[in-house]
Protein backbone atom coordinates (compact mmCIF):
# COMPACT_ATOMS: atom_id res chain seq x y z
CA UNK A 1 0.00 0.00 0.00
CA UNK A 2 2.98 2.28 -0.75
CA UNK A 3 2.11 5.75 -1.53
CA UNK A 4 4.78 6.71 -3.99
CA UNK A 5 7.51 4.24 -5.28
CA UNK A 6 11.01 4.49 -6.23
CA UNK A 7 13.03 2.34 -8.20
CA UNK A 8 15.48 1.46 -8.03
CA UNK A 9 16.85 2.94 -4.18
CA UNK A 10 20.87 2.58 -5.41
CA UNK A 11 22.43 3.39 -8.28
CA UNK A 12 25.90 3.38 -8.98
CA UNK A 13 26.99 4.01 -12.12
CA UNK A 14 29.96 5.15 -14.85
CA UNK A 15 30.48 8.78 -16.12
CA UNK A 16 28.64 9.08 -19.38
CA UNK A 17 25.75 6.23 -18.80
CA UNK A 18 22.62 6.59 -19.47
CA UNK A 19 20.47 5.62 -16.74
CA UNK A 20 16.57 6.11 -15.61
CA UNK A 21 14.60 6.16 -12.23
CA UNK A 22 11.27 5.15 -12.14
CA UNK A 23 8.32 6.29 -9.91
CA UNK A 24 5.08 5.57 -9.32
CA UNK A 25 1.76 7.11 -7.42
CA UNK A 26 -1.05 5.43 -6.34
CA UNK A 27 -2.67 8.47 -4.38
CA UNK A 28 -4.74 9.41 -7.37
CA UNK A 29 -2.62 12.50 -7.56
CA UNK A 30 -2.23 14.71 -10.41
CA UNK A 31 0.71 16.44 -10.50
CA UNK A 32 4.04 14.62 -10.07
CA UNK A 33 7.62 16.20 -8.90
CA UNK A 34 11.48 15.30 -8.61
CA UNK A 35 13.71 16.84 -6.52
CA UNK A 36 17.06 16.63 -6.02
CA UNK A 37 18.71 16.65 -2.57
CA UNK A 38 22.37 16.89 -3.02
CA UNK A 39 25.33 16.43 -0.47
CA UNK A 40 24.59 19.01 1.78
CA UNK A 41 20.93 17.89 2.32
CA UNK A 42 19.72 20.53 0.16
CA UNK A 43 16.60 20.02 -1.41
CA UNK A 44 15.96 21.33 -4.44
CA UNK A 45 13.02 21.30 -7.17
CA UNK A 46 13.54 19.94 -10.80
CA UNK A 47 10.28 19.23 -12.63
CA UNK A 48 6.70 19.27 -12.02
CA UNK A 49 4.14 17.21 -14.23
CA UNK A 50 0.64 17.94 -14.10
CA UNK A 51 -1.89 16.58 -17.18
CA UNK A 52 0.99 16.90 -19.53
CA UNK A 53 2.17 20.04 -18.78
CA UNK A 54 5.68 19.97 -18.11
CA UNK A 55 7.74 23.02 -15.74
CA UNK A 56 10.90 22.57 -15.72
CA UNK A 57 13.23 24.53 -13.09
CA UNK A 58 15.54 26.85 -15.50
CA UNK A 59 18.65 25.52 -13.23
CA UNK A 60 18.40 21.69 -14.80
CA UNK A 61 20.23 20.90 -17.46
CA UNK A 62 18.57 19.45 -20.24
CA UNK A 63 20.61 15.80 -19.94
CA UNK A 64 17.40 14.83 -17.29
CA UNK A 65 14.22 14.12 -19.17
CA UNK A 66 10.66 13.22 -17.38
CA UNK A 67 8.50 10.94 -19.00
CA UNK A 68 5.43 10.11 -18.16
CA UNK A 69 3.38 7.55 -19.90
CA UNK A 70 0.31 8.03 -17.51
CA UNK A 71 -0.58 9.43 -14.32
CA UNK A 72 0.39 7.47 -11.84
CA UNK A 73 4.09 7.33 -13.22
CA UNK A 74 7.08 10.09 -13.66
CA UNK A 75 10.26 8.76 -14.46
CA UNK A 76 13.14 10.28 -14.93
CA UNK A 77 16.05 9.87 -17.58
CA UNK A 78 19.44 11.17 -17.29
CA UNK A 79 21.83 11.16 -20.51
CA UNK A 80 25.43 11.20 -20.29
CA UNK A 81 25.56 11.04 -16.55
CA UNK A 82 28.72 13.45 -14.83
CA UNK A 83 29.73 12.94 -11.62
CA UNK A 84 28.03 16.18 -10.44
CA UNK A 85 24.77 13.85 -11.06
CA UNK A 86 25.41 12.47 -7.56
CA UNK A 87 22.60 12.88 -5.33
CA UNK A 88 19.74 11.35 -3.67
CA UNK A 89 16.70 11.81 -6.29
CA UNK A 90 13.11 12.27 -4.86
CA UNK A 91 10.06 11.95 -6.64
CA UNK A 92 6.62 13.48 -4.67
CA UNK A 93 3.02 13.79 -5.91
CA UNK A 94 0.05 16.07 -4.74
CA UNK A 95 -3.31 16.98 -5.85
CA UNK A 96 -2.85 20.21 -7.44
CA UNK A 97 -5.87 21.52 -6.42
CA UNK A 98 -5.37 20.69 -2.51
CA UNK A 99 -1.65 21.65 -1.94
CA UNK A 100 -2.21 22.84 1.28
CA UNK A 101 -1.63 19.21 2.25
CA UNK A 102 1.51 19.02 1.02
CA UNK A 103 3.44 16.95 -0.78
CA UNK A 104 3.90 13.09 -0.64
CA UNK A 105 7.54 11.86 -1.40
CA UNK A 106 8.93 8.90 -2.20
CA UNK A 107 11.36 7.32 -0.35
CA UNK A 108 14.59 8.23 -2.74
CA UNK A 109 16.65 7.09 -5.00
CA UNK A 110 20.47 7.23 -4.08
CA UNK A 111 22.99 7.83 -7.33
CA UNK A 112 26.23 7.75 -7.16
CA UNK A 113 28.25 8.34 -10.37
CA UNK A 114 32.33 7.26 -10.72
CA UNK B 1 11.40 34.68 -4.98
CA UNK B 2 11.56 33.19 -1.25
CA UNK B 3 13.82 31.89 0.98
CA UNK B 4 13.59 29.70 4.03
CA UNK B 5 16.52 29.93 6.35
CA UNK B 6 16.63 26.90 9.04
CA UNK B 7 19.35 28.38 11.31
CA UNK B 8 20.37 25.37 13.18
CA UNK B 9 22.19 22.83 11.49
CA UNK B 10 21.80 20.05 14.44
CA UNK B 11 20.06 20.17 17.52
CA UNK B 12 20.19 17.47 20.59
CA UNK B 13 17.68 16.78 22.75
CA UNK B 14 17.23 14.42 25.69
CA UNK B 15 14.44 11.80 25.51
CA UNK B 16 10.94 12.77 27.09
CA UNK B 17 11.98 17.05 26.85
CA UNK B 18 10.70 19.44 24.74
CA UNK B 19 12.82 20.83 21.78
CA UNK B 20 11.71 23.80 19.31
CA UNK B 21 13.79 24.26 15.70
CA UNK B 22 13.59 27.48 13.97
CA UNK B 23 12.67 28.58 10.46
CA UNK B 24 12.33 31.94 9.02
CA UNK B 25 11.17 32.82 5.71
CA UNK B 26 11.03 35.87 3.29
CA UNK B 27 8.23 36.37 0.90
CA UNK B 28 6.06 39.65 0.05
CA UNK B 29 3.52 37.20 -0.28
CA UNK B 30 0.80 37.45 2.02
CA UNK B 31 -1.29 34.28 1.57
CA UNK B 32 1.01 30.62 1.39
CA UNK B 33 1.58 27.62 3.28
CA UNK B 34 4.62 26.54 5.34
CA UNK B 35 5.15 22.67 5.82
CA UNK B 36 7.37 20.99 8.18
CA UNK B 37 9.19 17.81 6.61
CA UNK B 38 10.94 15.32 8.51
CA UNK B 39 13.80 12.87 6.94
CA UNK B 40 14.64 9.81 9.00
CA UNK B 41 17.68 8.12 8.34
CA UNK B 42 14.96 5.76 5.54
CA UNK B 43 15.18 9.21 3.74
CA UNK B 44 11.74 8.98 2.67
CA UNK B 45 10.18 12.79 3.44
CA UNK B 46 7.23 12.73 5.46
CA UNK B 47 4.76 15.65 6.15
CA UNK B 48 4.78 16.53 9.89
CA UNK B 49 2.62 19.35 9.73
CA UNK B 50 1.48 22.16 7.66
CA UNK B 51 -0.16 25.80 8.17
CA UNK B 52 -1.76 27.92 5.85
CA UNK B 53 -0.99 31.98 6.26
CA UNK B 54 -4.22 32.98 6.50
CA UNK B 55 -5.03 31.35 9.56
CA UNK B 56 -4.21 32.69 12.91
CA UNK B 57 -4.15 29.92 15.19
CA UNK B 58 -0.86 27.63 15.05
CA UNK B 59 -1.59 24.18 13.89
CA UNK B 60 -0.55 20.99 16.16
CA UNK B 61 -0.31 17.41 15.08
CA UNK B 62 -0.37 15.25 18.67
CA UNK B 63 3.23 16.01 19.87
CA UNK B 64 4.12 18.30 17.21
CA UNK B 65 3.31 21.66 17.23
CA UNK B 66 3.97 24.95 15.40
CA UNK B 67 4.40 28.77 16.71
CA UNK B 68 4.02 30.98 13.67
CA UNK B 69 4.64 34.69 13.69
CA UNK B 70 3.23 35.87 10.74
CA UNK B 71 4.77 39.57 11.19
CA UNK B 72 7.97 38.12 12.01
CA UNK B 73 7.56 35.31 8.98
CA UNK B 74 8.75 32.29 11.43
CA UNK B 75 7.73 29.09 11.74
CA UNK B 76 9.12 27.25 14.45
CA UNK B 77 8.48 23.70 14.92
CA UNK B 78 7.87 22.32 18.57
CA UNK B 79 8.12 18.71 19.53
CA UNK B 80 7.25 18.17 22.93
CA UNK B 81 8.31 14.56 24.87
CA UNK B 82 10.70 13.75 22.46
CA UNK B 83 10.98 9.70 21.63
CA UNK B 84 14.12 8.55 19.71
CA UNK B 85 12.03 7.71 17.04
CA UNK B 86 12.07 11.60 16.58
CA UNK B 87 15.52 11.71 15.27
CA UNK B 88 15.77 13.00 11.77
CA UNK B 89 16.62 15.66 9.57
CA UNK B 90 13.68 18.57 9.56
CA UNK B 91 13.17 20.60 6.87
CA UNK B 92 10.93 23.87 6.35
CA UNK B 93 9.30 24.88 3.41
CA UNK B 94 7.73 27.42 2.08
CA UNK B 95 5.28 26.93 -0.92
CA UNK B 96 2.67 29.70 -2.95
CA UNK B 97 -0.55 29.43 -3.99
CA UNK B 98 0.41 31.29 -6.86
CA UNK B 99 3.17 29.16 -8.20
CA UNK B 100 1.42 28.95 -11.66
CA UNK B 101 4.13 30.11 -13.67
CA UNK B 102 6.93 28.45 -12.11
CA UNK B 103 8.53 24.78 -11.26
CA UNK B 104 5.26 24.20 -8.46
CA UNK B 105 7.53 23.30 -6.10
CA UNK B 106 8.31 23.94 -2.50
CA UNK B 107 11.04 26.10 -1.49
CA UNK B 108 13.17 24.43 1.38
CA UNK B 109 15.17 25.50 4.24
CA UNK B 110 18.63 23.40 4.59
CA UNK B 111 16.92 20.86 6.94
CA UNK B 112 18.12 20.89 10.97
CA UNK B 113 19.53 17.81 12.02
CA UNK B 114 17.74 16.74 15.33
CA UNK B 115 19.46 14.08 17.61
CA UNK B 116 17.41 12.45 20.53
CA UNK B 117 19.81 11.74 23.63
CA UNK B 118 18.50 8.59 25.44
Amino acid sequence: DTAVSQTPKYLVTQMGNDKSIKCEQNLGHDTMYWYKQDSKKFLKIMFSYNNKELIINETVPNRFSPKSPDKAHLNLHINSLELGDSAVYFCASSRRTQYERGKFFGPGTRLTVL
Amino acid sequence: AQTVTQSQPEMSVQEAETVTLSCTYDTSESDYYLFWYKQPPSRQMILVIRQEAYKQQNATENRFSVNFQKAAKSFSLKISDSQLGDAAMYFCAYRSPYSGGGADGLTFGKGTHLIIQP
